[in-house]
């Protein structure tokens, strides 16, 4: 089993939905999630971080974390074209030195 | 404004080259990391430092080798260029919250490389 694990997509919505990208980890004991977004060409940028369970809004942003069922999500309301881009879902272990580790990636395209 | 600064942007090596990837950070970050980034492969980790004069491998070290003498320093040296190690390699820097990493990393704008 992958520590991350995303569907590689690409998601396709229509500008204005609501995009939905999901991710499961394997470590139990991890505490911290974050999400990191990356146009392509481009190097990653943090976009929310989330640690405990719930929801945790940031404008069109929203993180969902269910740390039972090991399992984060992004939701990104009114999505715009300019939100086409792979979002990369990270977990930081709660071993060693805390590495991040990082999921495959969503495309997510947004359509006019 | 400069956060971390990689370069060069764009190498192309022939099998068996050397050569070496700069990063420098001015944000004073304790944390550097040297991430891989292949097609449809996500980000691995090459090389981590949790300081100067601390280093540690990551999940692919094999044909890296790096240094940290400064805090705002991390180059990664590639010895030998085989064409498996064609791809974007990105150098990343994290702040701390006391002794934890926080996880939150700033990248550079990362370095193509092309091995034929």
């Amino acid at each position: 089993q992958k520590e991350v694990e995303q569907n590689s997509g690409p998601l396709s919505v229509p500008e204005g939905a609501i995009a939905s990208l999901n991710c499961t980890y394997s470590d139990r004991g991890s505490q911290s999630f974050f999400w990191y977004r990356q146009y392509s060409g481009k190097s990653p940028e943090l976009i929310m971080s989330i640690y405990s369970n719930g929801d945790k809004e940031d404008g069109r942003f929203t993180a969902q974390l269910n740390k039972a069922s090991q399992y984060v999500s992004l939701l990104i309301r009114d999505s715009q074209p300019s939100d086409s881009a792979t979002y990369l879902c990270a977990v930081r272990m709660n071993t060693g030195f805390q590495k991040l580790v990082f999921g495959t990636g969503t495309r997510l395209l947004v359509s006019p | 404004n400069a956060g971390v600064t990689q370069t060069p942007k764009f190498r192309i090596l022939k099998i068996g080259q050397s050569m070496t990837l700069q990063c420098t950070q001015d944000m004073n970050h304790n944390y550097m990391y040297w991430y891989r980034q292949d097609p449809g492969m996500g980000l691995k980790l090459i090389y981590y430092s949790v300081g100067a004069g601390i280093t540690d491998k990551g999940e692919v070290p094999n044909g890296y080798n790096v240094s940290r003498s400064t805090t705002e320093d991390f180059p990664l040296r590639l010895e030998l260029a085989a064409p498996s190690q064609t791809s974007v390699y990105f150098c990343a820097s994290s702040r701390t919250s006391g002794q934890l990493n926080t996880g939150e990393l700033f990248f550079g704008e990362g370095s193509r490389l092309t091995v034929l």
